[in-house]
């Protein structure tokens, strides 16, 4: 079935680069997603990239897509104390009506 | 207004009560969703609703009755829960040309008793 993985844990210094990796399983997924979760609160949508691109550039973040190795990752540059949160990868399943099956969630730790 | 109204933020109930949590949102998005989340966990996809009807059920036990009253509402009514219910409930709506362009709740904490 669907899966969708991350590692579970990633720690930085503020300041440093922190990126996070997913891997999936849907090769007709069209459109893949990076959703934030702080505690205590819903979920966030901070990004995503259509199937097609390779790469999505929005301010501090950087979404890479290799689609045939169904690997995504979402690069966070200058992180910040604020960055720390769960960071979940998604992907939408059943094609363009499909809904989203997510990741385990990656927790950052970002340390002053 | 891109908010996902949730009340209420926490709920404590028995096994044998009826309760109902709430979500609103009037951002005209037809799609609107709940999801469990249990803690450490991803949230895990219960009911949608597409134009007021439900489309979606993942085989949620009956004692979770979802009902959507109008295009901006919706509900999850609760009767005869168990501990293992104990869980973030999170509605979410989203433009349904945009299905996995989420606007979640802030969630209502469930924890029964």
């Amino acid at each position: 079935g669907e899966d969708v993985e991350q590692s579970l844990f990633l720690s930085v210094r503020e300041g440093d680069s922190s990126v996070i990796n997913c891997t999936y399983t849907d090769s007709s997924s069209t459109y893949l997603y990076w959703y934030k979760q702080e505690p205590g609160a819903g979920l966030q949508l901070l990004t995503y990239i259509f199937s097609n691109m390779d790469m999505k550039q929005d301010q501090r973040l950087t979404v890479l897509l290799n689609k045939k190795d169904k690997h995504l990752s979402l690069r966070i540059a200058d992180t910040q104390t604020g960055d720390s949160a769960i960071y979940f990868c998604a992907e939408r399943y059943g094609g363009s009506q499909g809904n989203l099956i997510f990741g385990k969630g990656t927790k950052l730790s970002v340390k002053p | 207004d891109t908010e996902v109204t949730q009340t209420p933020k926490h709920l404590v109930m028995g096994m044998t009560n009826k309760k109902s949590l709430k979500c609103e949102q009037h951002m005209g998005h037809r799609a609107m969703y709940w999801y469990k989340q249990k803690a450490k966990k991803p949230p895990e996809l219960m009911f949608v609703y597409s134009y007021e009807k439900l489309s979606i059920n993942e085989s949620v036990p009956s004692r979770f009755s979802p009902e959507c009253p109008n295009s901006s509402l919706l509900n999850l009514h609760l009767h005869a829960l168990q501990p293992e219910d104990s869980a973030l409930y999170l509605c979410a709506s989203s433009a349904l040309l945009s299905p996995g362009e989420l606007f979640f709740g802030e969630g209502s904490r469930l924890t029964v008793l």
